[in-house]
Order: C-alpha cells, then structure tokens, then sequence
C-alpha cells in the first residue's frame, strides 16, 4: 500500500459524458501528478501540482482539467467524454518537488467509455 | 525532451536466475534521476528503486541493483534469484521537467514503453 488513494476503482461512463477523479496524496506529500495509461499511448504525464498550485503541464486534453484543494487532495475532470479517453488514470505523489523524490502511484481508476 | 527507450518487449526466466531489464535514455539535462517500476497484473505502479545522475554508487534496494552506465546513457535494473511474484511488467523512468523548465518544484516522470517479465517455475 503507497498510501496514495484513488477514487472511484472503476468508472463506466457513456461518450459525451463527463467524470471527476479524486486522488489523495501520502500524508505529508505536497505534489501530486497525473498519468494516463493507454494500451497504445503508454503511460503519460499529464499534469503535476504543488501546493495547491499548477506545476508542470504534460499532453492533457483542453477537454481535461485539474485542481489541488488546500487539504492537497485532488481532482481531474474529464469533460466530452470519447472512446479513446478509455485508460487507467493514475494519481502519484511526492514529498516535493526537484530532487529525488520518489512518486508514489495510487492503485489507479480504470475509465471505460462506452 | 527527455526519452526512455526499453528494447525488450517480452523475457523469460526461470525462477531463481538473474534478469537484466534493459533501459537506454536521452536527455540534455545536466542533472537527472532514473526510476524503476513494477506494474503486476493487479494494476498498482510499485516504485522499485531510484539512481540520481550524480550519485558516485549504482543503487540498490534488495534484489534489485540499477547497473547505471553514464556514458552509454544506459540504466539497466537487475533482479538476483527471482521469484514467481516478480512476474509482471516493469518500466523504466526518467524525472524530467514540465513544461515551465525549472520552476521549483516542476518535474514529469517520462516512461518507457515497459517489458514484460515472466518467471517460469
């Protein structure tokens, strides 16, 4: 167990629809990043944030947003919702920022779109 | 732009042999870290062992040893005697920066496409 919790487990949702991915960090960690998983994209960076604010930008879609509340949990929005959206949505945190700081990955939301 | 390039799709290893998961990188930063993950079937992303670009000492961790070779830009990890639970998918990182550079606290792990690793009894 990373200590990283990631909810829901599991999300099926129709095209077009739109979800929210909520993530809570290790206790004490400040940054919190994103990462999709797709058969044919691989894992992908999607956007990191630090102390509430937004730190590093990956590919993320316009149609995908994120935010990092003062009790450091955080949430991705996946808005218009496309069959290629499907994939496993990781959440990972770290004490920090540079240096090395391991990320931790929650156990993942796996997103079908139907 | 950092890249992480891992050239073995698919091993097979008996059990209790060593296996070498190979992992090339690219990269103009001066300064870096080099990350291991364990990917089982399960889904969760189980952080093995990290190598800095600076340290003096490939890393270890257990069974797992990075054979970091600066030169060759090259971040082998190596597991001694394995078992059938090491069985799953491993992948290579690299910590690189986000899209800001070098704001504080900015950085990405970039991924390999990942290998395979099956243990056979």
């Amino acid at each position: 167990d990373s200590g990283v919790t990631q909810t829901p487990k599991h999300l099926i949702t129709a095209t077009g629809q739109r979800v929210t991915l909520r993530c809570s960090p290790r206790s004490g960690d400040l940054s919190v990043y994103w990462y999709q998983q797709s058969l044919d994209q691989g894992l992908q960076f999607l956007i990191q944030y630090y102390n509430g604010e937004e730190r590093a930008k990956g590919n993320i879609l316009e149609r995908f947003s994120a935010q990092q509340f003062p009790d450091l949990h955080s949430e991705l929005n996946l808005s218009s919702l496309e069959l290629g959206d499907s994939a496993l949505y990781f959440c990972a945190s770290s004490v920090g920022g540079l240096g090395p700081y391991e990320q931790y990955f929650g156990p993942g939301t796996r997103l079908t779109v139907t | 732009a950092q890249k992480i390039t891992q050239t073995q799709p698919g091993m097979f290893v008996q059990e209790k042999e060593a296996v070498t998961l190979d992992c090339t990188y690219d990269t103009s930063d001066p300064s870096y870290g080099l990350f291991w993950y364990k990917q089982p079937s399960s889904g969760e992303m189980i952080f093995l062992i990290y190598q800095g670009s600076y340290d003096q000492q490939n890393a270890t961790e257990g069974r797992y040893s990075l054979n970091f070779q600066k030169a060759r830009k090259s971040a082998n990890l190596v597991i001694s005697a394995s078992q059938l639970g090491d069985s799953a998918m491993y992948f290579c990182a690299m910590r690189g920066r986000g899209s800001r550079g070098s704001i504080q606290g900015a950085q990405k792990l970039v991924f390999g496409q990942g290998t395979r690793l099956t243990i056979n009894p």
